[in-house]
């Protein structure tokens, strides 16, 4: 009964390839965001995502592109993979109440080399 | 400016002790929302506590504690009675707005060590 699943959790692949994670939760929930950890272990927002609204890191190159099925599904397509996309990728997601508390997927660790 | 600032990259505390982790923040959204997210080293990011900033109280979760000095812009986190799997990665993060698709940001964490 995972809430916020993605698959893979490792991917590892050379750079220049286009790679896809797929997000999906099962809370009911009706917005998901990707955030991108680096090596750091600094969280940064990509993008969020309801069913109306899509917004954009404006630092978010555009070989990132969100692609959502249905409100359960967020997946993230990266083109043309470079070394420094390597991090870990989460996914969360969240109910657009007053709290608005989000609950993060265990994360997919991509490496290009 | 950085909107949320975790000035202890690291902190060590005793087993059974308790230990606050700072955290500030910097808004001029009157509504707002701090988070505190705890990712030990399997990786995974776990939801511990929230506050609001209309909020009258601070907030309590089990050991958690969040002092929130609304004045002074500061969310920091109590865990009492430290536990070794209290050895983790914390996040202090902050929502702007009422509702909406409204993204976390981040500060760069404190990774505590429980000493038995």
């Amino acid at each position: 009964d995972t809430a916020v699943s993605q698959t893979p959790k490792y991917l590892v692949t050379q750079m220049g390839n286009d790679k896809s994670i797929k997000c999906e939760q099962n809370l009911g929930h009706d917005t998901m965001y990707w955030y991108k950890q680096d090596s750091k272990k600094f969280l940064k927002i990509m993008f969020s995502y309801n069913n109306k609204e899509l917004i954009i890191n404006e630092t978010v190159p555009n070989r990132f592109s969100p692609k959502s099925p249905d409100k359960a599904h967020l997946n993230l397509h990266i083109n043309s993979l470079e070394l420094g996309d390597s991090a870990v990728y989460f996914c969360a997601s969240s109910l657009r109440t007053q709290r608005n508390e989000q609950f993060f997927g265990p994360g997919t660790r991509l490496t290009v080399l | 400016a950085q909107k949320i600032t975790q000035t202890q990259p690291g902190m060590f505390v005793q087993e059974k002790e308790a230990v606050t982790l700072d955290c500030t923040y910097d808004t001029s959204d009157p509504s707002y929302g701090l988070f505190w997210y705890k990712q030990p080293s399997s990786g995974e990011m776990i939801f511990l506590i929230y506050q609001g900033s209309y909020d009258q109280q601070n907030a309590t979760e089990g050991r958690y504690s969040l002092n929130f000095q609304k004045a002074r812009k500061s969310a920091n986190l109590v865990i009492s009675a430290s536990q070794l799997g209290d050895s983790a990665m914390y996040f202090c993060a902050m929502r702007e707005g009422r509702t909406g698709a409204n993204n976390l940001f981040f500060g760069t964490g404190t990774r505590l060590t429980v000493i038995p």
